[in-house]
């Protein structure tokens, strides 16, 4: 069963418009949730995080928005630049689990200048 | 800043050879992890492992072992190649003052023949 889903296979928006991203899990256990963005032909790089006890954190130009009653969360990038095209995976951990983290599929995001 | 190796970035085996894929780690980080990604099904958890000699199997560990004698390196071992084994292979660690942001190596791009 897939815990942490990501619907959307692929994005595509045009430079400087906002990007949204979605995520839901299942998993009521997860405590910490993550979104970390993957260039081809490179490991993933941490992007974002967000805490159960938060349901919005900000960095620059991303912000994680987390509904806990829905459980679902969002990514979004504004505003949206070429660079940020990349695929991005959202990934959750649940505590006392080793700091595992279980993954969705990815959404390939494309900025389109 | 983290720094995630990975012995190879492309390697090529035959079926039924035994593949060795080496990860090492320069942080200190307890907490190392293997996945592998493949097309449509985002990152899986192979392996992982809390500290030295001490592992604890992930989600698809069927086919694979694993070996963790020195903390900084953490090694995949494929004890008989079989061609469902092409992949992405990416090793992750984690440890203070990080909370749950794995760091990612480049990756390995199997492909057994």
């Amino acid at each position: 069963d897939q815990q942490v889903k990501q619907n959307s296979p692929s994005l595509s928006v045009q430079e400087g418009r906002i990007s949204i991203l979605n995520c839901d899990y299942t998993n009521s256990m997860f405590d910490y949730f993550l979104w970390y963005k993957k260039y081809p032909a490179e490991g993933p790089t941490f992007l974002i995080s967000i805490s159960s006890i938060k349901d919005k954190n900000e960095d620059g130009r991303f912000t994680v928005f987390l509904n806990k009653s829905a459980k679902h969360l969002s990514l979004h990038i504004v505003p949206s630049q070429p660079g940020d095209s990349a695929v991005y995976f959202c990934a959750a951990s649940a505590e006392g689990s080793n700091y595992k983290l279980t993954f969705g599929k990815g959404t390939l995001l494309t900025v389109n200048p | 800043d983290v720094k995630v190796t990975q012995s190879s970035r492309y390697l090529v085996k035959r079926t039924g050879e035994k593949v060795f894929l080496e990860c090492v780690q320069d942080m200190d980080h307890e907490n190392m992890f293997w996945y592998r990604q493949d097309p449509g099904l985002g990152l899986r958890l192979i392996y992982f492992s809390y500290d030295v000699k001490m592992k604890e199997k992930g989600d698809i560990p069927e086919g694979y072992s694993v070996s963790r004698e020195k903390k900084e390196r953490f090694s995949l071992i494929l004890e008989s190649a079989s061609t469902n084994q092409t992949s992405m292979y990416l090793c992750a660690s984690l440890g203070p003052p990080f909370v749950d942001e794995q760091f990612f190596g480049p990756g390995t791009r199997l492909t057994v023949l």
